[in-house]
């Protein structure tokens, strides 16, 4: 069965720092990997995807992430979060053999100004 | 591109009652969709498989009978909650798969709707 771990509930960060927000995964072969931000009574908005290639994939609004194959991460990242930053992240998974998207937790992102 | 839109965005009825929600991919056509519900302050679980002209497939614990979905063409699902109680009061999603050769697949969400159940 495959299995995401977001180990934080909350990430709080002021405007400007870097952000980081974690993920570790549990699957089958190789993973497709995914993270999605939900802003309050929204649905899911598609930030990023890995499929293969290179380690380090950038994605909407500046956001990027580094597939870590060793330590099974994919850890979401951006270089100086904004106010606007401020939602709930959820990181993803999809197993080589199936479709369906496995969810981690999710993290709560607060940029403070 | 890949726009999901999802109608009613809200919804209050009365317990006894069914509940029709359409979820749409506007500018692609999908022949997956998918049905999460999501709790508050929880993460989206995953009701149901929406395959285009064939049956739904449920996940375990998800009542097929009181959860119809059906994917009658490839840019339209609609999830029908039948005879609705307060405890189905919940946010529910759709997400539509789109498939690019240069990515592979990838699911696009709609907005969600609200669903409160007096």
């Amino acid at each position: 069965a495959q299995s995401v771990a977001q180990p934080e509930d909350q990430v709080n960060v002021a405007e400007g720092n870097p952000l980081t927000v974690k993920c570790t995964y549990s699957v089958s072969g190789n993973p497709y990997l995914f993270w999605y931000v939900q802003y309050p009574n929204r649905g899911l908005q598609f930030l990023l995807k890995y499929i293969t290639g290179d380690n380090l994939v950038k994605g909407s609004y500046g956001f990027e992430a580094e597939f870590n194959k060793s330590q099974t991460s994919f850890h979401l990242k951006k270089p100086s979060a904004l106010v606007s930053d401020s939602a709930l992240y959820f990181c993803a998974v999809i197993g080589a053999a199936g479709n369906k998207l496995t969810f981690g937790g999710g993290t709560r992102v607060l940029v403070k100004p | 591109g890949a726009v999901v839109s999802q109608h009613p965005s809200w919804v209050i009825c009365k317990s006894g009652t069914s509940v029709k929600i359409e979820c749409r991919s506007l500018d692609f056509q999908a022949t997956t969709m998918f049905w999460y519900r999501q709790f508050p302050k929880q993460s989206l679980m995953l009701m149901a498989t929406s395959n285009e002209g064939s049956k739904a497939t449920y996940e375990q614990g998800v009542e097929k009978d009181k959860f119809l979905i059906n994917h009658a063409s490839l840019t339209l699902s609609t999830l029908t909650v039948t005879s609705a109680h307060p405890e189905d009061s919940s946010f529910y999603i759709c997400s539509a798969q789109q498939y690019l050769a240069s990515v592979g697949e990838t699911q696009y969400f709609g907005p969600g709707t609200r669903l409160l159940v007096l």
